[in-house]
């Protein structure tokens, strides 16, 4: 089973970028299609982005499509989730995600990460 | 996008309880939906896939049921534990949009 350890989150100004990464241990992480969830305070749980195996399928919530980018690097065991053009609406707990490994095109999200914090603020 | 929703937003319970969450997608999903448990300040905890599938390590007071647009998530004899909030979560489309939560509180 793969563990998941989110790191890059911090304090942003409106506009700027950060970039996340989650690193992956104990499996095959090149197995799993990797997602990134976010959380804004007090609020619900809101996907933002999701990266296939080979990265040949990604998608975007409409929210963050043309600011955000995800990639992985499978020799690395990393996911990461670049993030420019940052507005206060971005601030949340970010995850990353893995699904669980099954001949599905989508599934369920079954091993998380602790999440790391973004705060977008002047 | 489908949507989904959830009700309630807050079920209040008392050890012991039969507690039932709805969640209804926009559209058909199949059952290609997965329900969570996540607690304060901790990460989403997955309890069911394809609609009534028991993820490993889950208790089995947890169940699900539903198929199409109308889903539910039952827990037998609410324990101490429970006490969270629950989300739902289609995995029909790209786009795996969750419920707003319903939180379950204390009586």
């Amino acid at each position: 089973e793969v563990q998941l350890v989110e790191s890059g989150g911090g304090l942003v100004k409106p506009g700027g970028s950060l970039r996340l990464s989650c690193a992956a241990s104990g499996s095959t992480f090149s197995s799993y299609n990797m997602n990134w969830v976010r959380q804004a305070p007090g609020k619900g749980l809101e996907w933002v982005s999701s990266i296939s195996i080979r990265s040949g399928y990604i998608y975007y919530a409409d929210s963050v499509q043309g600011r955000f980018t995800i990639s992985r690097d499978n020799a690395k065991n990393s996911l990461y989730l670049q993030m420019n053009s940052l507005r206060a609406e971005d601030t949340a707990v970010y995850y990353c995600a893995s699904e669980k490994v099954t001949a599905l095109v989508y599934d369920a999200f079954d091993i998380w990460g602790q999440g790391t914090m973004v705060t977008v603020s002047s | 996008d489908i949507q989904m929703t959830q009700s309630p937003s807050t079920l209040s319970a008392s050890v012991g309880d039969r507690v039932t969450i709805t969640c209804r997608a926009s559209q058909s999903i199949s059952s290609w939906l997965a329900w969570y448990q996540q607690k304060p300040g901790k990460a989403p905890n997955l309890l069911i896939y394809k609609a009534s599938s028991l993820e490993t390590g889950v208790p089995s007071r947890f169940s699900g049921s539903g198929s199409g647009t109308e889903f539910t998530l039952t827990i037998s004899s609410l324990q101490p534990d429970d006490f969270a909030t629950y989300y739902c979560q289609q995995y029909d489309t790209y786009s795996r949009t969750f419920g707003q939560g319903t939180k379950v509180e204390i009586k």
